[in-house]
């Protein structure tokens, strides 16, 4: 029973180009998050929304934006990719309030490598 | 902003043995502290989780601790199985604000020897 899909598992892209990276969840929750992997420096947050065209800065939003047009998804966008964008991207999304677990799930991810 | 970090960075154990993964927070508001697991090609999976007013949680083979005073959390695996072999997150969250974002640690990767 998958929850949180993410369309791509592995992309390349070239520098310069416009990357599209979309995220679904499936049940119903307010909160969806964009993070980006990397070894030995965590999960660090690009940016995050908490109802449908709204979106906040996370610590890493240079060179990114979002879109929140419905609630089920969320989708990254890398204006004009460059090689230090490479990295693994993880979606996430939170239930609001009222529930007993406040723990995100989350998606496979999707590997970008620019080049 | 919250700031969380996670000790070691790699973890080895032989298979049977018991693994403890600790992390520190710094903002005191923080209030809900979840961890999750990373197997390879895969999303973090939350595994067990913990908020501010209990002081530890068991779930079979794991547990986790929260020293409130010192701000800082623990997770504890015992019986350790090769299965438990992963990349190991903490994270610390106000659970009632900015949507409820985490702030996670940098991981610790776990091997566990058969």
């Amino acid at each position: 029973d998958v929850k949180v899909t993410q369309s791509s598992r592995y992309l390349v892209k070239r520098t310069g180009e416009k990357v599209f990276l979309e995220c679904v969840q499936d049940m119903d929750h307010e909160n969806m998050f964009w993070y980006r992997q990397d070894p030995g420096l965590g999960l660090r947050l690009i940016y995050f929304s908490y109802d449908v065209k709204m979106k906040e800065k996370g610590d890493i939003p240079e060179g990114y934006s979002v879109s929140r047009e419905k609630k089920e998804r969320f989708s990254l966008i890398l204006e004009s990719a460059s090689t230090n964008q490479t990295s693994m991207y993880l979606c996430a999304s939170l239930g609001q309030g009222g529930t007993a677990n406040y723990g995100y799930t989350f998606g496979s991810g999707t590997r970008l490598t620019v080049v | 902003g919250e700031n969380v970090e996670q000790h070691p960075s790699t973890l080895s154990v032989q298979e049977g043995d018991s693994a403890v993964i600790k992390c520190t927070y710094s903002d005191s508001a923080s209030n809900y502290f979840p961890w999750y697991k990373q197997e390879l090609g895969k999303g973090p999976q939350l595994i067990i989780d913990i908020r501010s007013n209990v002081g530890e949680k068991k779930d079979q083979r794991i547990a986790v601790t929260l020293n409130k005073t010192a701000k800082h959390f623990s997770l504890h695996i015992t019986e350790t199985q090769p299965e438990d072999s992963a990349v190991y997150f903490c994270a610390a969250s106000i659970s009632s604000t900015n949507a409820g974002k985490s702030t996670f640690g940098d991981g610790t990767t776990l091997t566990v020897k058969p």
